[in-house]
């Protein structure tokens, strides 16, 4: 079965570092997502992209991130400048159909810590 | 705006026992419903969906939830668990057939014992 493959799996970074969390979506997948979630706490929408461009965010995705599909296989999720509560899981998605109805596939996630 | 409770964090049950975890939603527009499955060291799994029709929804490893509409509710429920399905599980909502993005509840642990 596809899958949506997620590296790494474990990243550590020390606070001002930037960081890029890597994403291969199912190759027929046309909508991407980043979602994260900070230990304890809710599964939270990051942002969605299509067609090369942001379709949407949340007002967890300031100026600090960034995403970008650099090559037409990878989706990547660049934080500029780390801070101590970027530390969470973050989890890559990929929808055929980008409606939530339809479900999507994620990734198993990379564990980020910001030390 | 959409929101997401799973009230409990942790449910211990033994193997063989029934299990139900609860999830409660709020909107105020038609909403597709969800639940999403994390085995240890995996990505999130679909479950099982609500979009429209029967209220009564199955998976195929055994897990049944009922959209309460009237409760804004959506249970998740096992007659009987199997150590197998020790994992955290996630509800989730969206606000219908444009939106693209999921709204989640925080989890809850399940923790199937012998």
């Amino acid at each position: 079965e596809p899958e949506v493959t997620q590296t790494p799996s474990h990243q550590v970074t020390q606070m001002g570092q930037e960081v890029i969390l890597r994403c291969v979506p199912i190759s027929n997948h046309l909508y991407f997502y980043w979602y994260r979630q900070i230990l304890g706490q809710k599964v939270e929408f990051l942002v969605s992209f299509y067609n090369n461009e942001i379709s949407e965010k949340s007002e967890i995705f300031d100026d600090q991130f960034s995403v970008e599909r650099p090559d037409g296989s990878n989706f990547t999720l660049k934080i500029r400048s780390t801070k101590l509560e970027d530390s969470a899981m973050y989890f890559c998605a990929s929808s055929e159909l980008g409606i939530a109805g339809h479900g999507y596939t994620f990734g198993s996630g990379t564990r980020l810590t910001v030390v | 705006a959409q929101s997401v409770t799973q009230l409990d964090s942790q449910v211990p049950v033994f193997e063989e026992a029934p299990v139900e975890l609860r999830c409660n939603y709020s909107s105020s527009v038609s909403v597709y419903l969800f639940w999403y499955v994390q085995y240890p060291n995996q990505g999130l799994q679909l479950l099982l969906k609500y979009l429209s029709g029967s209220t009564l929804v199955e998976s195929i490893n055994g897990f049944e939830a009922e959209f309460n509409k009237s409760q804004t509710s959506f249970h998740l429920r096992k007659p009987s668990v199997h150590i197998s399905d020790t994992a955290e599980y996630f509800c989730a909502v969206s606000g219908g057939p444009s939106q693209g993005n999921l709204i989640f509840g925080k989890g809850t642990k399940l923790s199937v014992k012998p």
